[in-house]
């Protein structure tokens, strides 16, 4: 069962443009909703982050909405660079009073064309 | 280097071999876990310890699956009689909680990659 839901699959973006990224989750019970980074053959990178109980969070060029009502969040990257051509991947994830395991989404596979 | 390591990298196998995987987590991280992900996928939770108490090993694919964190430090993934469907990439993650606080962050390693002929 597929819990977390993520699109596009892949996003094709001019440098300087706006990289969006969404996803969707069923689980109400989760309380923890991380982004992650990855370039071929390495770990994912966490990204950023939020908890539902704010609705949006900004680091640098990284921002996330979240949507408590819709159960959907989603990831904007801000002036988008070459360097930022990797896959993306969603999560979620119970923290209070469980493992905090890791539901991810099927990835996004951003390209930015200088 | 203070991050999550793991060995080997790389490992091809023959169908039916057994193989074993080592984790480090970052220092004094108490929480480990491991994923794993196939070709396009994202990771795919498989168990996960507090300490050397494995705490969920419901998700293990398989009885020929199976994990020991023996000293509450490194962590090794075993997998018995392999298949091709094995074929993957082996992840670990590790955390730190601390008293009631919950643990949120997540840091993965670079995996390995499984390969089974």
């Amino acid at each position: 069962q597929q819990q977390v839901k993520q699109s596009p699959q892949s996003l094709i973006v001019q440098k300087g443009g706006i990289s969006i990224i969404n996803c969707a989750y069923e689980n109400t019970a989760f309380d923890y909703f991380p982004w992650y980074q990855q370039f071929p053959g390495k770990g994912p990178a966490l990204l950023i982050a939020i908890r539902p109980d704010v609705s949006e969070k900004k680091e640098g060029r990284f921002t996330i909405s979240f949507n408590k009502s819709a159960k959907q969040f989603s990831l904007h990257i801000m002036d988008s660079q070459p360097g930022d051509s990797a896959t993306y991947f969603c999560a979620a994830s119970r923290v209070f009073n469980a493992g905090n395991m890791l539901t991810f989404g099927g990835g996004t596979r951003l390209m930015v064309k200088p | 280097d203070t991050g999550v390591s793991q060995d080997p990298r790389h490992k091809i196998t023959k169908r039916g071999q057994n193989v074993t995987f080592r984790c480090d987590p970052i220092s004094e991280h108490n929480r480990l876990y491991w994923y794993r992900q196939t070709l396009g996928q994202g990771p795919e939770f498989l168990t996960y310890f507090q300490n050397e108490a494995q705490l969920e090993k419901s998700r293990l694919l398989s009885d020929r699956f199976s994990a020991e964190r023996p000293k509450g430090s490194f962590s090794t993934l075993e997998i018995q009689r392999t298949e091709q469907g094995d074929s993957a990439m082996y992840l670990c993650a590790s955390s730190l909680v601390q008293g009631l606080l919950n643990a949120y962050e997540q840091y993965f390693g670079p995996g390995t990659r499984l390969t089974v002929t």
